[in-house]
């Protein structure tokens, strides 16, 4: 069963703790990307990677940082730096340029 | 940089009656246009999407027309149903990213 998973889907993180959350994809996309949603609001782009060891930084990326080591794994970290990190954090990929882009699940943080 | 604005930000109608959703991007080098829908607390999911060297394209009772001139392409949805209920987004494709609109909240009312 191909596409997208992230986990957790519910994640609450304590001020000053840095968590990471896991995007895993099994299409063999080359692109993959981190957005964020607040309530109401549309998608904005954090990181993206357009190949394995290489990202490039989105229109919100001040307080995040990413890795991709492995094709299928992009995971997100959201530092003590991000100041209002309560959000939805979307994962999406796609294999190649204007090509669809299917998004994952989602997860929820929640700053305590 | 690109440019995505989309209307009307929230729409309410009758079940059975039609929908229409505008976007209007500000870049002409944009030329792939998804449209996804978006239930509450779920990812998107694509929907339909046109390319621009396309001016309508149709899936049942979901069509996506482009006017590269005016620079804006329309979700509609005919003989909607209660289902059909969510938050639409449009989006560009524009050098290696896509943009996004800021969503319309579709209610179908029974």
């Amino acid at each position: 069963d191909g596409g997208i998973t992230q986990s957790p889907k519910y994640l609450f993180r304590k001020e000053g703790q840095n968590v990471t959350l896991s995007c895993e994809q099994n299409l063999n996309h080359d692109a993959m990307y981190w957005y964020r949603q607040d309530p109401g609001q549309g998608l904005r782009l954090i990181y993206y990677s357009q190949i394995v060891n290489d990202f490039q930084k989105g229109d919100i990326a001040e307080g995040y940082s990413v890795s991709r080591e492995k094709k299928e794994s992009f995971p997100l970290t959201v530092t003590s730096a991000q100041k209002n990190p309560t959000a939805f954090y979307l994962c999406a990929s796609n294999s190649g340029r204007t090509d669809t882009q299917y998004f994952g699940p989602g997860t929820r943080l929640t700053v305590l | 940089g690109e440019n995505v604005e989309q209307h009307p930000s929230t729409l309410s109608v009758q079940e059975g009656d039609s929908a229409v959703i505008k976007c209007t991007y500000s870049d002409s080098a944009s030329n792939y246009f998804p449209w996804y829908k978006q239930e509450l607390g779920k990812g998107p999911q694509l929907i339909i999407d046109i390319r621009s060297n396309v001016g309508e394209k149709k899936d049942q009772r979901i069509a996506v027309t482009l006017n590269k001139t005016a620079k804006h392409f329309s979700l509609h949805i005919t003989e909607t149903q209660p289902e059909d209920s969510a938050v639409y987004f449009c989006a560009s494709y524009y050098g290696q990213n896509f943009v996004f609109g800021p969503g319309t909240r579709l209610s179908v009312l029974p």
